[in-house]
């Protein structure tokens, strides 16, 4: 079975661009997760949806960030205008219906110069 | 928010030899998960954890759900090359589907 797919694995963009993250869930799994890692504040949760519907979106560090769920298997994250400080690995996951055990995509390395 | 103090920040070791690695937090935990992260890659559930005194294997691989539910272990042993990477720990507390990572404890296999 397929795991998370995240695209694209690598975005080199410039101060200022919009920046567009995607992320296609585990099939049947009804929470999806968004996480940014970096060395100094290790892995942080940015926002979770479940059946599509955002539930928490206290860790979207601000207005630049936003984050969408059109359907059950497809997520994007946005982030307009970048900067270079949030230049970042940033994860997707997936979860069954007991939104416990949460399963990570590769990740997309994101620097902004 | 909470935080989970996950310690050692990093081990050497040599291949064969077993591994300790724990977490801990102030705060009461109902699950406690361990990812393995390799470099490039996504964290990778290892063992998941559902109550108190909870003892699970994986393999070479043991994690303990402390009795104060403020603490979970992770055991390697027999450690080989491969075991190379960061280990997490996650818990999650109830009510919430969010999960607090640790920072992480990195291990580097000696062959």
């Amino acid at each position: 079975d397929a795991g998370v797919i995240q695209s694209p694995r690598h975005e080199v963009t410039e101060m200022g661009q919009e920046v567009t993250l995607r992320c296609k869930p585990i099939s049947g799994h009804d929470y999806l997760f968004w996480y940014r890692q970096t060395m100094m504040r290790g892995l942080e949760l940015l926002i979770y949806f479940n059946n599509n519907v955002p539930i928490d979106d206290s860790g979207m560090p601000e207005d630049r960030f936003s984050a969408k769920m059109p359907n059950a298997s497809f997520s994007t994250l946005k982030i307009q205008p970048s900067e270079p400080r949030d230049s970042a690995v940033y994860f997707c996951a997936s979860s069954p219906p007991t939104g416990i055990k949460q399963f990570f995509g590769p990740g997309t390395r994101l620097t902004v110069l | 928010g909470q935080q989970l103090n996950q310690s050692p920040q990093s081990m050497f070791i040599q291949e064969g030899e077993d591994v300790s690695m724990n977490c801990t937090s102030s705060s009461i935990f109902n699950t406690w998960l361990w990812y393995k992260q390799d470099p490039g890659e996504g964290p990778v559930l290892l063992i998941a954890l559902y109550k108190a005194g909870e003892l699970t294997s994986n393999g070479r691989l043991t994690a303990q759900f402390g009795i104060t539910r403020k603490d979970s272990f992770l055991n390697i042993s027999a450690s080989i090359p491969s075991d190379v990477g960061i280990y997490f720990c996650a818990g999650q507390q109830g009510g919430s589907e969010k999960l607090v990572f640790g920072k992480g404890t990195k291990l580097t296999v000696n062959p």
